[in-house]
């Protein structure tokens, strides 16, 4: 059973150009979670999705963030124009369900996005 | 801002030797779970201790919880090469709109030295 995949693994971008980062969840999990981490840094939550829906997008930047998780694929976060201040680790980590307790997230290697 | 805070930032030891690292929180918690981070690699569960428990081994790994000082820690005892990584303690609140979420701190680099 593959574990939640992430690619590109690095992914370089001039200022201004578009990042379209993706994430396969696990087989069976449903629940997909996007985590940004700067150097030096613990994770920052950005936003939680269902198969079709956001459910909390709290920590996802007003403007150019946007993420989707379409019925069939993988979830994908992009960020449009980037800024070298966008230059980060991308995590995902999916779950397998949401019961009001703890699910326990998986997380996938990263993307190691360079903005030059 | 950040829910947790761990404690030391940077952490030498020889090999052989124990490891401690503590974790304050800010918010009450349902339970609090500490994470390994490989340099350049993702996140690895290690231990979730509930807010009802106050102490919890797996393997090399102690951890205790105090939630009347809001503060955990995480005991590797006899060190490894292996075990050098960044720490992360985490917090998951209940509750539909923030259960999403796993709030993280700041990490604590552990370095074993042969």
């Amino acid at each position: 059973n593959a574990g939640v995949m992430q690619n590109p693994r690095h992914l370089v971008r001039r200022r201004g150009q578009e990042a379209r980062l993706r994430c396969s969840p696990m087989k069976g999990h449903s629940h997909v979670y996007w985590y940004r981490q700067l150097p030096e840094e613990g994770l920052k939550f950005m936003v939680y999705l269902q198969k079709e829906n956001i459910i909390d997008e709290s920590g996802m930047p007003k403007e150019r963030f946007s993420a989707e998780f379409p019925k069939e694929g993988p979830s994908i976060l992009r960020i449009q124009q980037v800024v070298r201040g966008d230059s980060a680790a991308y995590f995902c980590a999916s779950s397998l369900r949401l019961a009001g307790d703890y699910n326990e997230q998986f997380f996938g290697p990263g993307t190691r996005l360079t903005v030059l | 801002s950040q829910q947790g805070e761990e404690d030391p930032q940077a952490l030498s030891i020889q090999e052989g030797e124990n490891a401690t690292m503590n974790c304050s929180y800010k918010t009450s918690i349902n339970n609090l779970q500490w994470y390994r981070q490989n340099s350049g690699r993702g996140l690895v569960h290690l231990i979730l201790i509930r807010s009802n428990e106050r102490e919890k081994h797996s393997g090399r790994l102690r951890v205790t919880l105090d939630t009347s000082k809001k503060s955990s820690s995480l005991l590797i005892t006899a060190s490894r090469a292996a075990d050098t990584a960044s720490y992360f303690c985490a917090t998951f609140q209940s509750g539909y709109s923030s259960a999403s979420k796993i709030i993280f701190g700041s990490g604590t680099r552990l370095s074993i030295r042969p």
